[in-house]
């Protein structure tokens, strides 16, 4: 049972707008940001957005992050086939003092 | 261009214990941040092992904390992680991670990962 709550999984098809919710508590996303990692089969997870709703170089601005009170979210615009991957939220828990992850969300592009 | 590389024995005996090790190259473990080891079993999501400084201060999940140990070696650039009494749950791609800050201002920005290592306990 993960910290952050995040749905099994999501779908959409080519062009289209998708979104990742990520839900926690005020120990962690109500306190700290969100950062979002994104993992293709039999490789290492890739920082996504960090620090809420910033990229790190290299990273399309298709993809944002937002986030409000104890939720965050991933979107992704104009989805495109190779998107398809699990996405995974992250941030600091001020109460366990240790970090925490949601359980991912494994996106399919239809 | 920084590089994390894992390496250790692929497979354990049940209740032996795993080690691992973390090369760095590109940056110098000893200008600072906090390093992680981080699992993920088959099929499952990511999960936090600890994180160890520069300084050699650690910080365990309290889940392995009886059981792990994380040591660094700034004259190698490296840094280590020790898992005993394993078993076959143990049983996971092991990855070892930058963190470039926690908190408030960073959450936990984890920007360099090593490509991972499959470790088999059986």
């Amino acid at each position: 049972q993960s910290v952050l709550t995040q749905p099994p999984s999501a779908s959409g098809t080519p062009g289209q707008r998708v979104t990742i919710s990520c839900s926690g508590g005020s120990s962690n996303i109500g306190s700290n940001s969100v950062n979002w990692f994104q993992q293709f089969p039999g490789t290492a997870p890739k920082l996504l957005i960090h620090r809420s709703n910033q990229w790190p170089s290299g990273v399309p601005d298709r993809f944002s992050g937002s986030k409000s009170g104890t939720s965050a979210s991933l979107a992704i615009s104009g989805l495109q086939s190779e998107d398809e991957a699990d996405y995974y939220c992250a941030t600091w828990d001020d109460s366990l003092n240790g970090p925490v992850f949601g359980g991912g969300t494994k996106l399919t592009v239809l | 261009q920084v590089q994390l590389q894992e390496s250790g024995p692929g497979l354990v005996k049940t209740s032996e214990t795993l080690s691992l090790t973390c090369t760095v190259s590109g940056l110098f473990i000893s200008h600072g941040y906090f390093w992680d080891w981080i699992r993920q079993s088959p099929g499952k999501g990511l999960e936090w092992i600890g994180s160890i400084y520069h300084s050699g201060t650690t910080y365990y999940n309290p889940y392995f904390k009886s059981r792990v140990t994380m040591s660094v070696d700034t004259s190698k650039n490296q840094f280590s992680l020790r898992l005993n009494s394993v078993t076959a749950a143990d049983t996971a791609v092991y990855y070892c991670v930058r963190e470039a800050g926690r908190g408030h201002t960073y959450g936990w920005d984890l920007d360099y990962w090593g490509q991972g290592t499959l470790v088999t306990v059986s």
